[in-house]
C-alpha cells in the first residue's frame, strides 16, 4: 500500500520546546515537501528537497529545519525560534521536483501552549 | 504572496446542482493543477491542465484554462453530499503556489 505517512496526527508542545514532525513515503519520490496550513487559509512552503541530502528554503522556513539523510524520509523540525507555530502541517512528494502533481500525506495538526 | 485567488471563498448548493470555481493568477504558468481537501485532511490531486491545453475533463470535472485571462475553472457536475470539501487551484511556475482555496457545500 504505497503512500506518505505522517505522524502524530495531533501533537501538544508547550512554548519554547522543539518538537519533530514525521513524514515517510514508499512511492519512490524524489522530490519532498513541506507546507503550514493555517485555518481558512491556503498552503504555504516551508522547505523543499529535490534529491537526498539536499534541500532548499521555501517562502516561511524560519523557524523550521529539516533533513533529507534518506530518499523515504524528510522530517521537519518546529523550533522555538517560530513564532507561531501552532497550525496544520502537511507532507507532500512529487516524482521530481517540478511540473509534476504531489501527493500529500494525511497532515499533523501541531499545537502549542 | 499566494498566486492563485480562488472565487467564490464558498459555495452553497444542493445534491445534483453544478458547481463552479473559478482561479485567477498573476504571472506565466507551466500547468495549473487542482486539489481537494477534506477537512483536517491532506490534499489530494484533481485534474492538471497544461498551459497549451484549454479544457480537460475526468469523470464528472471539467476544467479550463483561459492564458490570456489568466484564469481556469472548475465545474463539477450533478454533485453529490460526498463532494463536500475545500478546493484549491495551484499554479505551476518556477514552483507551485497554490490558492486559498473554495469551500463547496453540497447539500442532500
Amino acid at each position: 500500500d504505497g503512500g506518505i505517512t505522517q505522524s502524530p496526527k495531533y501533537l501538544f508542545r508547550k512554548e519554547g520546546q522543539n518538537v519533530t514532525l514525521s513524514c515517510e513515503q514508499n512511492l519512490n519520490h524524489d522530490a519532498m515537501y513541506w507546507y503550514r496550513q493555517d485555518p481558512g487559509q491556503g498552503l504555504r512552503l516551508i522547505y523543499y528537497s529535490q534529491i537526498v541530502n539536499d534541500f532548499q528554503k521555501g517562502d516561511i522556513a524560519e523557524g523550521y529545519s529539516v533533513s533529507r539523510e534518506k530518499k523515504e524520509s524528510f522530517p521537519l523540525t518546529v523550533t522555538s525560534a517560530q513564532k507561531n507555530p501552532t497550525a496544520f502541517y502537511l507532507c507532500a512528494s512529487s516524482i521530481r521536483q517540478g511540473v509534476y502533481e504531489q501527493y500529500f500525506g494525511p497532515g499533523t495538526r501541531l499545537t502549542v501552549t | 504572496s499566494q498566486q492563485g485567488e480562488e472565487d467564490p471563498q464558498a459555495l452553497s448548493i444542493q445534491e445534483g446542482e453544478n458547481a463552479t470555481m473559478n482561479c485567477s493568477y498573476k504571472t506565466s504558468i507551466n500547468n495549473l493543477q487542482w486539489y481537494r481537501q477534506n477537512s483536517g485532511r491532506g490534499l489530494v490531486h484533481l485534474i492538471l491542465i497544461r498551459s497549451n491545453e484549454r479544457e480537460k475533463h475526468s469523470g464528472r470535472l471539467r476544467v479550463t484554462l483561459d492564458t490570456s485571462k489568466k484564469s481556469s475553472s472548475l465545474l463539477i457536475t450533478a454533485s453529490r453530499a460526498a463532494d463536500t470539501a475545500s478546493y484549491f487551484c495551484a499554479t505551476r511556475g518556477s514552483r507551485l503556489t497554490f490558492g486559498e482555496g473554495t469551500q463547496l457545500t453540497v447539500n442532500p
